[in-house]
């Protein structure tokens, strides 16, 4: 099975600190993507990765950079957190193969900025 | 572009009862479709998918989806549902290497 693992379940920042959020992944797979999801706006996408020292903008980037410098791990960073970023953050990697293409997610990382 | 609706925020139904979520996209390309669920406090999870064949899809659990390319749906039922069926549901599209996300339906199944 894919494993995606998000190292931090739930963080409490306060404004205007720098804060990362890890994601490693173990099925080898080039695509990865954060998204954000929040009551009512389902997910969207933040940036996303398609190799190694690669990053595209999503729906909403602003207040958000990536790192990708090895295939299997991809941090998003908030380089000074605002209270209007309080949510929850999904780390998924995208497969492919016989069966087609599948998403799969990591467990979140519910962030509260204070 | 490309874009999912999911017309129901949210879907109160007793235990037992059969329930259909709905899901409605806008392509102007071929995509496959998905639908994922989301427990509480959990990431999402792949409950079943559409690649091509079969218009009738169905997971181990008992919900089943079905493909409409004329209505452009993928309306997810479940004839008798649980108590732990619980859950928010997303609908989804792939297109190319993005997905796109509805933005989901919370079913709630009341005893």
């Amino acid at each position: 099975d894919v494993k995606v693992t998000q190292s931090s379940r739930y963080l409490v920042k306060r404004t205007g600190e720098k804060v990362f959020l890890e994601c490693v992944q173990d099925m080898d797979h080039e695509n990865m993507f954060w998204y954000r999801q929040d009551p009512g706006l389902g997910l969207r996408l933040i940036y996303f990765s398609y190799d190694v020292k690669m990053k595209e903008k999503g729906d909403i980037p602003e207040g958000y950079s990536v790192s990708r410098e090895k295939k299997e791990r991809f941090s998003l960073i908030l380089e000074s957190a605002s209270t209007n970023q309080t949510s929850m953050y999904l780390c998924a990697t995208v497969g492919a193969g016989p069966s087609g293409n599948t998403i799969y997610f990591g467990e979140g990382s519910w962030l509260t900025v204070v | 572009a490309q874009s999912v609706t999911q017309l129901d925020s949210q879907v109160p139904v007793f235990e037992e009862a059969p329930v259909e979520l709905r899901c409605n996209y806008s392509s102007s390309v071929s995509v496959y479709l998905f639908w994922y669920v989301q427990y509480p406090n959990q990431g999402l999870q792949l409950l079943l998918k559409y690649l091509s064949g079969s218009t009738l899809v169905e997971s181990i659990n008992g919900f089943e989806a079905e493909f409409n390319k004329s209505q452009t749906s993928f309306h997810l039922r479940k004839p008798s549902v649980h108590i732990s069926d619980t859950a928010e549901y997303f609908c989804a599209i792939f297109y190319g290497q993005n997905f796109v996300f509805g933005p989901g339906t919370r079913l709630s199944v009341l005893p």
